[in-house]
């Protein structure tokens, strides 16, 4: 199994809302990443958990908040978003974070719309 | 610090011709190179990496890049675009030191003309 699967694959939400990003790998991977992509950029790190240990916060706005349940699982929660937040938010795992030859694997993302 | 350069953001074949993306690299160190291919609407995949074993790296769907220090390259090349080859190519080096996060380039979209 060499997926990353990410739920759901589209969201629309309201700037008041609540909602959650799912994030599953089964590789054993001990690092997992969350970036947020716009349209025709290259991707843009948020947070990366190593060890089930949050690594990196690239000052990222606390109405983002991210969650590793356990080294299979990550979550992302998201609260009173604006609509500048409206993106592709991609989950990636890798082996190690520590490794530098280590390639990242990427899920199909989740197409967020904050109206 | 490393940085990466994609030269063109446009690129357009016809099916059939050659592929040439082209990325740069700054790096301090020995870099470790990645190209990534994003298909609409879909997630990025892994087409090759380079880490200093063979400088000649071979990937997925006939692509293959060559590592040249002497220019500081990491070019991605095919001998035969395809219609399917059509999507955006991103190159990025690992960063050295204790933050392990990859650099990315601003990347490049390849059209494929019939």
């Amino acid at each position: 199994d060499t997926e990353v699967t990410q739920t759901p694959k589209h969201l629309v939400m309201g700037m008041t809302n609540k909602k959650s990003l799912k994030c599953e790998q089964h590789m054993g991977h001990r690092a997992m990443y969350w970036y947020k992509q716009k349209a025709k950029k290259p991707p843009e790190l948020m947070f990366v958990y190593s060890y089930e240990k949050l690594s990196i916060n690239e000052s990222v706005p606390s109405r983002f908040s991210p969650e590793c349940p356990n080294s299979s699982l990550l979550n992302l929660h998201l609260h009173a978003l604006q609509p500048e937040d409206s993106a592709l938010y991609l989950c990636a795992s890798s082996q190690d974070f520590s490794q530098e030859n280590t390639e990242a694997f990427f899920g199909q993302g989740t197409r967020l719309t904050v109206v | 610090a490393q940085s990466v350069t994609q030269l063109g953001s446009h690129v357009s074949v016809s099916e059939g011709a050659l592929v040439l993306l082209r990325c740069n690299y700054s790096s301090s160190v020995p870099p470790y190179l990645f190209w990534y291919v994003q298909y609409p609407n879909q997630g990025l995949q892994l087409l090759l990496k380079y880490t200093s074993a063979a400088t000649l790296v071979k990937g997925i769907n006939g692509f293959e890049a060559e590592f040249k220090k002497s220019e500081t390259s990491f070019h991605l090349t095919k001998p035969s675009a395809h219609m399917r080859d059509a999507a955006e190519y991103f190159c990025a080096v690992r960063a050295a030191g204790n933050n392990r996060k990859l650099i990315w380039g601003l990347g490049t979209s390849l059209a494929v003309n019939p």
